[in-house]
């Protein structure tokens, strides 16, 4: 099982961002996905899933509105477009695939930097 | 929401002692369809992503050392390391799962 993401860099506030994460070595079709971030130094916060065909979206509260979550599984693939960024939006994001809502397989993460 | 308090923060236990660390939910995650505890544990070391330890409250993932077991119910679980290694340093987290938003206790720095 491999999750890698990429699109992670450095953007001033209210900027823009789309993050993506490649799976192998598992049938992605079958897998809820979510988003999970960690700024730095801090603990684990879950951001943003998605069902396994897309039908159902859920966010956390500080996100809605501004990320949107999105899957492409003819290409095993993941996405959060991230929008109007903030200085508190700024963390490692993961990619994190789920039997269901159990987070077995993680991503090495991307990071995110919101600054002037 | 659901709020995940862990306890202690940070935890020093000799090797090859026992470690405990506490976990509270501000209410059950206990899922009526499922009859399950939907409680997991995650283990998380300086550089890497977090690594699956325990689901469903006690179903250890597959590859887990048999020193790690997961108990409780309602709203009161514990992870559990037996017979500590030096390998187990490391952050500890709870997580619930049974609704969105999904959220994860503050976390538990292990030391030995």
């Amino acid at each position: 099982v491999q999750l890698v993401e990429s699109g992670g860099d450095l953007v001033q506030p209210g900027g823009s961002l789309r993050l993506s994460c490649v799976a192998s070595g598992f049938t992605f079709s079958t897998y809820w996905m979510n988003w999970v971030r960690q700024a730095p130094g801090k603990g684990l916060e879950w951001v943003a899933n998605i069902k396994q065909d897309g039908s159902v979206k859920y966010y956390m509260d500080s996100v809605k509105g501004r990320f949107t979550i999105s899957r492409d599984n003819g290409k095993s693939s993941l996405y959060l477009q991230m929008n109007s960024l903030r200085a508190e939006d700024t963390a490692v994001y993961y990619c994190v695939g789920g039997r269901g809502w159990v987070f077995d397989a993680w991503g090495q993460g991307t990071l995110v930097t919101v600054s002037s | 929401d659901i709020v995940m308090t862990q306890s202690p923060d940070s935890l020093a236990v000799s090797l090859g002692e026992r470690a405990t660390i506490n976990c509270k939910s501000s209410q059950s995650v206990l899922s009526s369809s499922a009859n399950k505890n939907y409680l997991a544990w995650f283990q998380q070391k300086p550089g890497q992503p977090p690594k699956l330890l325990i689901y469903d409250t006690s179903t250890r993932e597959s590859g887990v050392p048999d020193r790690f077991s997961g108990s409780g119910s309602g709203t009161d679980f514990t992870l559990t390391i037996s017979s500590l290694q030096a390998e187990d340093v490391a952050l500890y987290y709870c997580q619930q799962y049974l609704g969105a938003p999904i959220t994860f206790g503050q976390g538990t720095r292990l030391e030995i």
